[in-house]
């Protein structure tokens, strides 16, 4: 059955450094996301992205962060200079094509990121 | 601000139960409404989904949607102790509401289920 994956399932860096989670939607989705969740709360909703550009963002995505599809395959959330309340876990999440109204998204495994 | 609440538990039934977990919205624009199970530490799984008033059934679970009571409920049948989890209500964001957005998805904090052998 296709999945997302999601890589490193775990990130550990110091404050201020630059970090690239990586995902690979399934390969026949169109529409890809980003979440996270901080640990004992709920799951949060950063950005969404399709046809090369963003859709939309939450308030949360703010100007540290950025995502790119530089190839058919991979989509990768960039943060540049991490703080501490960056620590989460963020799950990536495609779906298919077709009105949002049939919005199953499929979430990958999550990477656990970690800043010191 | 657009809300999704949820008991958050936690909610503990025996195993052959019937586990009964709901959920409210505040968006009454609203139109599809997702449950997703999730282990400690594991990312969210898709267990039903609903678009429609009434009830929706797949094997063991049932969704029930009320639009003009903004509640929708999953029933868990014959509950197992490998149900025990934490479940995610989502709501899905109209299109029209943000003029071309790809619907994100609100999240409730989830209710900690446990089923006791």
């Amino acid at each position: 059955e296709p999945e997302v994956t999601q890589t490193p399932s775990h990130q550990v860096t110091q404050m201020g450094q630059e970090v690239i989670l990586r995902c690979v939607p399934i390969s026949n989705h169109l529409y890809f996301y980003w979440y996270r969740q901080i640990l004992g709360q709920k799951v949060e909703f950063l950005v969404s992205f399709y046809n090369n550009e963003i859709s939309e963002k939450s308030e949360i995505f703010d100007d540290q962060f950025s995502v790119e599809r530089p190839d058919g395959s991979n989509f990768t959330l960039k943060i540049r200079s991490t703080k501490l309340e960056d620590s989460a876990m963020y799950f990536c999440a495609s779906r298919a094509a077709g009105t949002s109204i049939y919005n199953e998204q499929f979430f990958g495994p999550g990477t656990r990121l970690t800043v010191l | 601000q657009k809300e999704v609440e949820q008991n958050s538990g936690p909610l503990s039934v025996p195993e052959g139960a019937i586990a009964s977990l709901n959920c409210t919205y505040s968006d009454r624009g609203s139109q599809s409404f997702f449950w997703y199970r999730q282990y400690s530490g594991k990312s969210p799984e898709l267990i039903m989904f609903i678009y429609s008033n009434g009830d929706k059934e797949d094997g063991r679970f049932t969704a029930q949607l009320n639009k003009a009571s903004q509640y929708v409920s999953l029933l868990i049948r014959d509950s197992q102790p490998s149900d025990s989890a934490t479940y995610l209500c989502a709501v899905n964001i109209p299109f029209t509401y943000y003029g071309g957005s790809q619907g994100n998805l609100i999240f409730g904090k989830g209710t900690k289920l446990s089923v006791k052998p």
